[in-house]
């Protein structure tokens, strides 16, 4: 079955860096588009950043460019995000999300999340 | 401040029907953009339980339905059961706006 577990979360001071990873199992990772999403606490969704199957086509929310990067490895099946500069306004847990392949839709919804891992950005 | 708006929170007894709004403009819902809507349950991974306005994904009950028309979406739940407590979320895509995905603020249902 579709399995997408992340990691990598955790307490990190203002300005600090972390690296969050999504392990993918179940399915043809090097098929599907992917995406993070984050919900920080008592918010909603907010859609952070999505990379195509290959690799070569990356987008990312205003609120994260310059500071946030998303990376692949189809071989390892997993799918990253580079989180650096953090800020207080950061703390979130942070979902990786596959996106619908082939779909009539735009856009295409989100079939499978990951349950999340949280990162807490305080002094 | 999204621009699709959910009310924050609906609520219903068991065995009833609510329905949850998603109201958007004419650069997102009102311009044909296609909406999607989640069940997240605290502490687990949010599920998709309508895409493309009105279909269901395999094992989603059809209790669940969801409907768009103009600038409105809308999802209807009947026979409401305590396990549907959740906060329910619709996503779109706005022209307006340079990210490619956009969700509802959210709405909390309480089953009383």
């Amino acid at each position: 079955q579709v399995q997408l577990v992340e990691s990598g979360g955790g307490l990190v001071k203002p300005g600090g860096s972390l690296r969050l990873s999504c392990a993918a199992s179940g399915f043809t990772f090097s098929d599907y588009y992917m995406n993070w999403i984050r919900q920080a606490p008592g918010k909603g969704l907010e859609w952070l950043s999505y990379i195509s199957d290959s690799g070569s086509t990356i987008n990312y929310a205003d609120s994260v460019k310059g500071r946030f990067t998303i990376s692949r490895d189809n071989a390892k099946n997993s799918l990253y995000l580079q989180v650096n500069s953090l800020r207080a306004e950061d703390t979130a847990v942070y979902y990786c999300a596959r996106e619908v392949v082939s779909s009539n839709y735009y856009p295409r919804p989100f079939d499978y999340w990951g349950q999340g891992t949280l990162v807490t950005v305080s002094s | 401040q999204s621009v699709l708006t959910q009310p924050p929170s609906v609520s219903g007894a068991p065995g009833q029907r609510v329905t949850i709004s998603c109201t958007g403009s004419s650069s997102n819902i009102g311009a044909g953009y296609d909406v999607h809507w989640y069940q997240h349950l605290p502490g687990t991974a949010p599920k998709l339980l309508i895409y493309g306005n009105s279909n269901r994904p395999s094992g989603v009950p059809a209790r669940f339905s969801g409907s768009k028309s103009g600038t409105l979406a809308s999802l209807a739940i009947s026979g409401l059961q305590a396990e549907d407590e959740a906060d329910y979320y619709c996503q779109s895509y706005d022209s307006s706006l340079s990210a490619p995905v956009v969700f509802g603020g959210g709405t909390k249902l309480t089953v009383l």
